[in-house]
């Protein structure tokens, strides 16, 4: 596609729900990045993939959280038995591999996520 | 590893002054610096970069930067502020050593009429 496109664009669940967050990138970017934005606390890493498989996981903040990538495109990041702390704006961003470091990412819109 | 240190969560300017949102970095290794700015309700979008040609770096809306490894500031500038220019502003390092881009807390730019 012609940008990065992240579904849904609002998601409200319950506490204790299980919620899936979706990136589609850019048509041939191989790295994908996933951030966690939150209030006041600036841009949290979460997780990096090269292709389909997670080099980076380093920034996952706990067992609930996981990714997978599936033939080298979309993207879908998985919260387990949500809890209040994890709302935030989850971004996710792409770029040609070997360059995103030094010329910077192509960014989605978000997935605003609120956790009641 | 590397990281930014962006001060001041919130900055007022009034519209026709000039913008100045400061940036300091921490890498062992010569940088790549970046500015992104996110509008209410969506992603980043690249603001300039920093990749070791010029160290004055001119972007778009009017907005520059400056590298100055004396002092480890990569600072944002815009002569003039306009209305449109109210968003919030994140400065961001990579050295390359992990493939990933550190970003600071950002600031948030109100502009007065």
């Amino acid at each position: 596609g012609a940008g990065v496109s992240q579904s849904p664009s609002n998601k409200v669940t319950e506490k204790g729900k299980d919620v899936e967050l979706r990136c589609d990138p850019i048509s041939g970017h191989t790295a994908l990045y996933w951030y966690r934005q939150s209030l006041g606390q600036g841009l949290e890493f979460l997780i990096y993939f090269q292709g389909n498989s997670a080099p980076d996981k380093s920034g996952l903040p706990s067992d609930r959280f996981s990714a997978e990538r599936t033939g080298g495109s979309v993207s879908t990041l998985t919260i387990q038995r949500t809890q209040q702390e994890d709302s935030a704006v989850y971004l996710c961003a792409s770029s040609l591999l070997g360059t995103g470091w030094s010329y910077g990412y192509t960014f989605g819109s978000g997935t605003r996520l609120t956790v009641v | 590893a590397q990281s930014v240190t962006q001060l001041g969560s919130h900055v007022s300017v009034s519209e026709g002054a000039l913008v100045l949102l400061r940036c300091n970095y921490s890498s062992s290794v010569p940088p790549y610096l970046f500015w992104y700015v996110q509008y209410p309700n969506q992603g980043l979008q690249l603001l300039l970069k920093y990749t070791s040609a010029a160290t004055l770096v001119k972007g778009i809306n009017g907005f520059e930067a400056e590298f100055k490894k004396s002092e480890t500031s990569f600072h944002l500038t815009k002569p003039s502020a306009h209305m449109s220019d109210a968003a919030e502003y994140f400065c961001a390092v990579s050295d390359g050593g992990n493939n990933r881009l550190a970003f600071g807390k950002g600031n948030q730019v109100v502009v007065i009429p």
